[in-house]
C-alpha cells in the first residue's frame, strides 16, 4: 500500500466552478503538508504549504489539514483555464524525507 | 535567475548503451536529488545529495548511479539502460538549513528518456 494515495483524475470542470482535491495518507508521523502544481512539460512547483492540521488560504487556494482522518485537500475557487495541470500533494515527517501522490490532473474548460 | 538546469531535455536510447543526465543549479543548495514520474506512480525518488561526495539511495536506485564532485552538479548516470527505465526524470534541489524540514523543493524541467 503507497504511503500517499491520491486520485489521478482527470478532473473536468467549468471554469468558475471549485475544484476540490484530496489525499490520503498512512503515516502518522508526517508533519508537513504540500501541495505542488505541474504544467505539462515542466518540473513540479511548490504551491501551497501547511504545517500540522488546519487551513491555509492563498488567494484563490485554500489548503486544509485534516491529521486526524489523515486527509488533506486543495480547493481552488473561481477556476481559471490557466489553473489546468497536474496537482500533487506531497507530505514528509520531522526527518525531511518527502513522498508524493501520484497527482490528479485538473482541466478547466472556458 | 535561480535556475535548476537539466540535459537533454529528450533522449531515445537503445538498450545497453550507457547515458548520462546532467543537472546543474546557481543556487548553491546543498541538497540535490534525482526523481522518475511514471503515470500512477507519481515522482519517486532515485538518489539523492545532502552536500559534495554525499550521496545516498533514494526508493529506487537499482539500475541508476549518481556522483556529486561539485556542488553545482549532480549527474545521473544509466550504465545499461533497460526498457522499464523509459520515464521522465526531474532533478530537484533545495538549501538545508537547521531545524527547517520543509523547504520548498526547486525542479529542472525535465527528462523525457525513452529505452528502446
Amino acid at each position: 500500500q503507497k504511503e500517499v494515495e491520491q486520485d489521478p483524475g482527470p478532473l473536468s470542470v467549468p471554469e468558475g466552478a471549485i475544484v476540490s482535491l484530496n489525499c490520503t495518507y498512512s503515516n502518522s508521523a508526517f508533519q508537513y503538508f504540500m501541495w505542488y502544481r505541474q504544467y505539462s512539460r515542466k518540473g513540479p512547483e511548490l504551491l501551497m504549504y501547511t504545517y500540522s492540521s488546519g487551513n491555509k488560504e492563498d488567494g484563490r487556494f485554500t489548503a486544509q489539514v485534516d491529521k486526524s482522518s489523515k486527509y488533506i485537500s486543495l480547493f481552488i475557487r473561481d477556476s481559471q483555464p490557466s489553473d489546468s495541470a497536474t496537482y500533487l500533494c506531497a507530505m514528509n515527517d520531522s526527518w525531511g524525507k518527502l513522498q508524493f501522490g501520484a497527482g490528479t490532473q485538473v482541466v478547466v474548460t472556458p | 535567475e535561480a535556475q535548476v538546469t537539466q540535459n537533454p531535455r529528450y533522449l531515445i536510447t537503445v538498450t545497453g548503451k550507457k547515458l548520462t543526465v546532467t543537472c546543474s543549479q546557481n543556487m548553491n543548495h546543498e541538497y540535490m536529488s534525482w526523481y522518475r514520474q511514471d503515470p500512477g506512480l507519481g515522482l519517486r525518488q532515485i538518489y539523492y545529495s545532502m552536500n559534495v561526495e554525499v550521496t545516498d539511495k533514494g526508493d529506487v536506485p537499482e539500475g541508476y548511479k549518481v556522483s556529486r564532485k561539485e556542488k553545482r552538479n549532480f549527474p545521473l548516470i544509466l550504465e545499461s539502460p533497460s526498457p522499464n527505465q523509459t520515464s521522465l526524470y526531474f532533478c530537484a534541489t533545495r538549501p538545508i538549513r537547521e531545524g527547517m524540514q520543509n523547504e520548498k523543493l526547486f525542479f529542472g524541467s525535465g527528462t523525457q528518456l525513452s529505452v528502446l
